[in-house]
């Protein structure tokens, strides 16, 4: 069966902090693994990795991907309280192309 | 980039009345669509798979006479809750993704979250 295991489930940090926040995955004819991170409404695609080793970045976030270990790992640096949302880990399997989604990570950035 | 367009966003009914949500894609065409449920505090749960011109693929424990999916048109798909009870109310996501670009993410839709009272 697949499986997606997001740790910490919470986490709360002071403005200014790094945080990472991890996914591991079990997943039979593995496509694709992405992060979303959701506020109140529908979650807003961050990152999409398929290659092991290659990091995304996009401002003060970065994410990579390890294909071997099956793991993924998103960091935000310099934290804003803007940033505080739930952290959403999917992957996407050949078949079928639904998302298969972790608990989340609950981010809380304190001033 | 793609834009998956959901509505109404909030609903509130009685119980035993249907309710509609509809899911367009705007600007591609989807031949598949999904439809998501997420409960307070839990993640997203795939509910079905919307394929256009043909049935839904639904999950286990998802009762495919209670959730109603058509497809009709490649950006059109439509959920309908039938003989709705509170049990139901929950946050409703559609996503879909343009099929013409292989590597293209899933996009959401903002959701509706539907109150059976």
């Amino acid at each position: 069966e697949d499986k997606v295991v997001q740790s910490p489930l919470s986490l709360v940090v002071h403005e200014g902090d790094t945080v990472t926040l991890n996914c591991s995955y079990e997943v039979t004819n593995f496509r694709s693994l992405l992060w979303y991170k959701q506020e109140k409404k529908a979650p807003t695609f961050l990152f999409m990795l398929t290659s092991s080793g290659i990091e995304k970045k996009s401002g003060r976030l970065s994410s990579i991907l390890d294909k071997k270990e099956l793991f993924s790992i998103l960091n935000i640096t310099a934290t804003q309280t803007g940033d505080s949302a739930i952290y959403l880990c999917a992957v996407e399997a050949n078949s079928g192309y639904a998302l298969n989604f972790g608990k989340g990570t609950s981010l809380l950035v304190t001033p | 980039g793609a834009v998956v367009s959901q509505h109404p966003s909030w609903v509130i009914c009685k119980s035993g009345t249907s309710v509609k949500i509809e899911c367009r894609s705007l600007d591609f065409q989807a031949t598949t669509m999904f439809w998501y449920r997420q409960f307070p505090k839990q993640s997203l749960m795939l509910m079905a798979t919307s394929n256009e011109g043909s049935k839904a693929t639904y999950e286990q424990g998802v009762e495919k006479d209670k959730f109603l999916i058509n497809h009709a048109s490649l950006t059109l798909s439509t959920l309908t809750v039938t003989s709705a009870h509170p049990e139901d109310s929950s946050f409703y996501i559609c996503s879909a993704r343009d099929g013409t670009d292989y590597y293209s993410p899933l996009h959401f839709g903002n959701g509706t979250r539907l109150t059976v009272t």
